[in-house]
């Protein structure tokens, strides 16, 4: 079972649809929780930061880590066309005094927006 | 325009031949890594550096080394370079190790034939 899964899509909505974009984990010592927006041909911007477990809302954006479940979402309201990108859901353990500190990403799911 | 940057943007190179990758960041952040991205495997791990004069080891490090001489710059070799590292690298910093949010650069763009 790889440490996080995430559906590679693609999903493909109309416009002003809500979006919700999900990963599931396996390592229950991830603490930090983020999504990334990539897209084509550039490097992953960072839309959402999150620690430990709850929602946090950002303009149209909101992400929810629900650690119990080890399972994290990200909700896009009244989608537009410039959000067609791939998102990237990325985590990391606490501190730990050791060990490769990068983070550990799902594959990506293709979103596409209709007009 | 504070951020990251990375030389090249795109390379093509021949097997068995040595390429550095660079990588420079002037957020001051103390922490660095490098990734690789392909397709259908997502994003990797390649190697780490927490602060200036230490590096580590990532999921995937053979055929790569690094070195961190100062804060800013963060360069990715690859001594003998082979087909399976044809891939997109991409270079990211945060402010501290762990799990702080970590910015990316625009990706260098190798293709090794």
């Amino acid at each position: 079972q790889k440490e996080v899964e995430q559906d590679p899509g693609p999903l493909s909505v109309p416009e002003g649809a809500i979006v919700s974009l999900n990963c599931t984990y396996s390592n229950s010592a991830f603490q930090y929780f983020m999504w990334y927006r990539q897209y084509s041909r550039k490097g992953p911007e960072l839309l959402m930061y999150t620690y430990s477990s709850g929602n946090k809302e950002d303009g149209r954006f909101t992400a929810q880590v629900d650690k119990s479940s080890k399972y994290i979402s990200l909700f896009i309201r009244d989608s537009q066309p410039s959000d067609s990108a791939t998102y990237l859901c990325a985590m990391s353990a606490m501190y730990s005094g050791g060990g490769a500190d990068g983070l550990t990403f799902g594959k990506g799911t293709h979103l596409i927006i209709q007009p | 325009i504070a951020g990251i940057t990375q030389a090249p943007t795109s390379q093509i190179l021949a097997a068995g031949r040595r390429m550095t990758l660079r990588c420079t960041q002037d957020m001051r952040h103390n922490a660095m890594y490098w990734y690789r991205q392909d397709l259908g495997l997502g994003l990797r791990l390649i190697h780490y550096s927490n602060t200036a004069g230490t590096t580590g080891k990532g999921e995937v490090p053979d055929g790569y080394s690094v070195s961190r001489a100062n804060t800013d710059d963060f360069p990715l070799t690859l001594a003998s370079a082979v087909p399976s590292q044809t891939s997109v690298y991409f270079c990211a910093s945060s402010a501290r190790r762990g799990g702080n949010e970590q910015f990316f650069g625009p990706g260098t763009r190798l293709t090794v034939l």
